[in-house]
């Protein structure tokens, strides 16, 4: 069974950091693409980051190019999502999403997600 | 950027009702198109991929056309547990992918 276990979000300040986590297991992690997805208060979903297959080629939204990093463990089945400079617009609920085996892919399984709140 | 219109953003309907959601791409995605539900402080649910594809577990009242430009969702005999938003998403052009605003069906 394909899990996905977000965590890491908090409330952070202005300008400051947070590193989200996403721990897969039930299927061959180093196989596929994987993308962060977000979602603030009562919005739609936004693609944030994506992520092929052996780690080697990212992707980023404009609203977050610069500010985030995303990585991929595959000895560690984990994906890392490392944001820096957080901004209000950022406060959101974050999902890791399993893609395909391209990176040009719809989301197959999502995480539970976590909380990012960013405020003074 | 592709941008996904979605109508309406709300309906409102009964069980055993046939709903129907609009999805509109402002180019051609051929048929990269996936459809979403989610359920309140849930996190999205895969129906649909390809267009009309049906992911493997999701019941058969729930279909989905089109090509190119025009997409639609249709749940043929809404269930009680069909009430949800539903997003479509293309994955024509990835970086970005994009979602449509959703559509909120909710009870008449």
């Amino acid at each position: 069974e394909v899990q996905l276990l977000d965590s890491g979000g908090g409330l952070v300040q202005p300008g400051g950091s947070l590193r989200l986590s996403c721990a897969a297991s039930g299927f061959t992690f180093n196989n596929y693409a994987m993308s962060w997805v977000r979602q603030a208060p009562g919005r739609g979903l936004e693609w944030v980051s994506a992520i092929s297959a052996s780690g080697g080629t990212t992707y980023y939204a404009d609203s977050v190019k610069g500010r985030f990093t995303i990585s991929k463990d595959n000895p560690k089945n984990t994906l890392y999502l490392q944001m820096n400079s957080l901004e209000g617009e950022d406060t959101a609920v974050y999902y890791c999403a399993k893609g395909g085996l391209s990176v040009a892919d719809y989301f197959t399984y999502w995480g539970q997600g976590t909380l990012v709140i960013v405020s003074s | 950027d592709i941008q996904m219109t979605q109508s309406p953003s709300t309906l409102s309907a009964s069980v055993g009702d046939r709903v129907t959601i609009t999805c509109r791409a402002s180019q051609s995605i051929s048929s990269w198109l996936a459809w979403y539900q989610q359920k309140l402080g849930k996190a999205p649910k895969l129906l649909i991929y390809k267009a009309s594809s049906l992911e493997s577990g999701v019941p058969s009242r729930f279909s989905g056309r089109g090509s190119g430009t025009e997409f639609t969702l249709t749940i043929s005999s809404l269930q009680p547990d069909d009430f949800a938003t539903y997003y479509c998403q293309q994955y024509n052009s990835y970086s970005p992918w994009t979602f449509g605003q959703g559509t909120k069906v909710e009870i008449k």
